[in-house]
């Protein structure tokens, strides 16, 4: 399958500070990225939608100006939580589907785990 | 996208056949059902698709009930690797929607 990768695995920060995370395919085109939030034994839950060269597109409750979200190439999203708080502590996950992906399947990054503290 | 109900939670013998249903009694004829597995603190990991044949690959079969309103994900060798949280979801396929995931189920291969 597609891979796509996340980077950093595993970040800590200080509160007040912001924190980028970056989301790659690396063996296709990436047009539309979504991001996911998922807190200890829950399920994901979808932040945002992004299409490469547009405004991402953000689920109801998540504010986009505390989580920037900028997919200005068709391999590369990032994810940028600012003035992060201890509750934005979460595991972050991206994924990515592009035409040349097998009927748009999605393909999950490894994800990111935030600790502000 | 059509709401998917599984079990909470499965137990499976190791070198056994893990069989995991899934219902989807309000799925459209353009949605496909797709299965993605979860290892512990991992992203998900996509195992497999389909509309109304049954599928298989490397990693699993999908059997797809005749009326596609439910479906049953089988790994035919389990293994202790294979412990995770499976989701079966329904997505019309060959558009750029997003995966809407339920609560899914905890498979946990027993040595």
């Amino acid at each position: 399958g597609a891979v796509v990768s996340q980077h950093p695995s595993w970040v800590i920060c200080k509160s007040g500070t912001s924190v980028k995370i970056e989301c790659r395919s690396l063996d296709f085109q990436a047009t539309t990225m979504f991001w996911y939030r998922q807190f200890p034994k829950q399920s994901l839950m979808l932040m945002a939608t992004s299409n490469e060269g547009s405004k991402a597109t953000y689920e109801q409750g998540v504010e986009k100006d505390k989580f920037l979200i900028n997919h200005a190439s068709l391999t590369l999203s990032t994810l940028t939580v600012t003035s992060a708080h201890p509750e934005d502590s979460s595991f972050y996950i991206c994924s990515a589907t592009g035409m040349d992906t097998q009927m748009n399947t999605i393909y999950f990054g490894e994800g990111s785990w935030l600790t502000v503290v | 996208d059509a709401k998917t109900t599984q079990p909470t939670s499965m137990d499976c013998a190791e070198g056994r056949a893990a069989n995991l249903p899934c219902n989807h009694s309000t799925i459209s004829g353009n949605e496909y059902v797709y299965w993605y597995r979860q290892i512990h603190s991992q992203g998900p990991q996509y195992i497999i698709h389909g509309l109304k044949n049954n599928e298989t690959n490397e990693m699993a079969s999908l059997i797809i009930t005749e009326d596609r309103k439910s479906s049953t994900l089988i790994l035919p060798h389990a293994t202790l690797r294979d412990t995770a949280v499976y989701y079966c979801i329904v997505r019309v396929a060959g558009s750029a929607r997003q995966l809407t995931f339920g609560s899914g189920t905890q498979l946990t291969v027993l040595p």
